[in-house]
């Protein structure tokens, strides 16, 4: 349990299906991150929000649309995604950044049919 | 942003120590060099971090020469429960971490 939890689990979607996937920090950190991690591949920064301010949008197609309400909570709303996306999404949260460790929930495996 | 240079994997037999090289050769002066441990379908977790010479934890030691372009990740005696990828990350002040594409370590009976 490293404080950061993520919701689903696992998400099966069309392609023309729009969902959300949820992360929420219980460690009162000012930084959360996106990642996603298709098979075998490292992970590619997609996102990040400092103090609730996206600092990061590492050219993301705009069907993955992220949201920050507070600085507890992080979205991710996907729409008219394509079978490429099919992959393992993590949350991240850390204090602040560079040197600071950044801990990581249990992920969503998201497959696109 | 500082690349890092990994092996690509590494086999171990159990009870045995494991020292996992990264090269860093443009690393800045407030860079930290950080590692990470990842089983499958999981996010990474945090093993030990440094700056220069030596860091020990429960878990890991950190050996970083004084000209700071690489380190030695070492995990002492380890199980199987020890395989997974291990990433080495270097940055300081910006938001963007690098993963690279790590040194996938199994471990044998």
């Amino acid at each position: 349990e490293t404080g950061v939890t993520q919701t689903p689990r696992h998400l099966v979607m069309g392609m023309t299906n729009k969902k959300s996937l949820k992360c929420e920090q219980h460690l009162g950190h000012n930084a959360m991150y996106w990642y996603k991690q298709s098979a075998k591949k490292p992970l590619e920064l997609m996102f990040v929000y400092s103090l609730e301010e996206r600092v990061e949008n590492n050219s993301v197609p705009s069907r993955f649309s992220p949201e920050c309400p507070n600085s507890s909570h992080l979205f991710l709303h996907l729409h008219t995604l394509q079978p490429e996306d099919s992959a393992l999404y993590l949350c991240a949260s850390s204090q602040g950044s560079g040197r600071d460790t950044q801990y990581f929930g249990p992920g969503t495996r998201l497959t696109v049919l | 942003l500082a690349k890092t240079t990994q092996p690509i994997s590494m086999d171990s037999y159990e009870g045995q120590e494991v020292n996992i090289t990264c090269s860093h050769n443009n690393i800045a002066t407030n860079d930290y060099i950080t590692w990470y441990q990842q089983f499958p379908s999981q996010g990474p977790r945090f093993i030990i971090q440094g700056y220069k010479t030596k860091v020990t934890n429960e878990v890991a030691s950190l050996f970083i020469p004084a000209d700071r372009k690489s380190s030695t990740l070492s995990l002492p005696r380890v199980s199987l429960s020890d395989t997974a990828v291990y990433y080495c990350l270097v940055g300081s002040g910006t938001y963007k971490y690098i993963f690279g594409t790590g040194t996938r370590l199994k471990v044998l009976a």
